[in-house]
């Protein structure tokens, strides 16, 4: 099955400044690589979402890349600001079968003001 | 909102006890699934439901019993729990299951506490 890790468990960056989170997965056919905001006390909020037929992906200050020879994907941040401080998890998926995502183990993003 | 809704929201319950966690989904999806979300750990898979089959069932134990009498609903019915098994609840739904990668949309968990 899918093995997704996640690093770092913790990034603390000043406000202003860009975070990076990097994940890794094992199974090449793993096509859907989604990232998720989970703030306290509420679900996971899915922020962006990149497909294996692109290498990058942008919403504002928000960005993620995927590099599939590698088997590894990053979340990009810029201009942090404090309501961005949350878990951030990343996820694979094979779309083939009927599995749900695999989640990486989550990155505490803290944003020092 | 994300449009999945769950209840009870907190939950206490002792280890001879039977209760249930509802979850509610607004989105016209086929789809839901049950994860389990404990301190240091990923979010686990429990179950997958395509348009009210059980297509996956990930070895979660027996004490563990879901239901999905429709498209739009998603139980899970909790029997002589194990303090181990606190952690929070989340449902989740996505448009379908299985053929193509779906984006799922999560509720906001029941905090589950077993004494």
């Amino acid at each position: 099955g899918e093995n997704v890790e996640q690093h770092p468990s913790t990034l603390s960056v000043q406000e202003g400044d860009s975070a990076v989170i990097k994940c890794t997965y094992s199974d090449s056919a793993s096509n859907y690589f989604p990232w998720y905001k989970q703030e306290l006390g509420k679900g996971p909020q899915l922020i962006i979402d990149i497909r294996s037929n692109v290498g990058e992906k942008k919403d504002q200050r928000i960005a993620v890349t995927l590099n599939k020879t590698a088997k590894h994907f990053s979340l990009h941040i810029t201009e942090t600001q404090p309501e961005d401080s949350a878990v951030y998890f990343c996820a694979a998926m094979n779309g083939q079968g009927a599995d749900g995502l695999t989640f990486g183990k989550g990155t505490h993003l803290i944003i020092q003001p | 909102e994300t449009g999945v809704t769950q209840t009870p929201r907190h939950l206490v319950m002792g280890m001879t006890n039977k209760k249930s966690l509802k979850c509610e989904q607004h989105l016209g999806h086929n789809a839901m699934y049950w994860y389990k979300q404990s301190a240091k750990k990923p979010l686990e898979l429990m179950f997958v439901y395509s348009l009210e089959e059980r297509v996956e069932n990930n070895s979660v134990p027996s004490r563990f019993s879901p239901e999905c009498p429709n498209s739009s609903h998603l139980f899970l019915h909790l029997h002589t729990l194990q303090p181990e098994d606190s952690a929070l609840y989340l449902c989740a739904s996505s448009q379908d299951a299985g053929g193509r990668a779906e984006t799922q949309y999560f509720g906001p968990g029941t905090r589950l506490l077993v004494l």
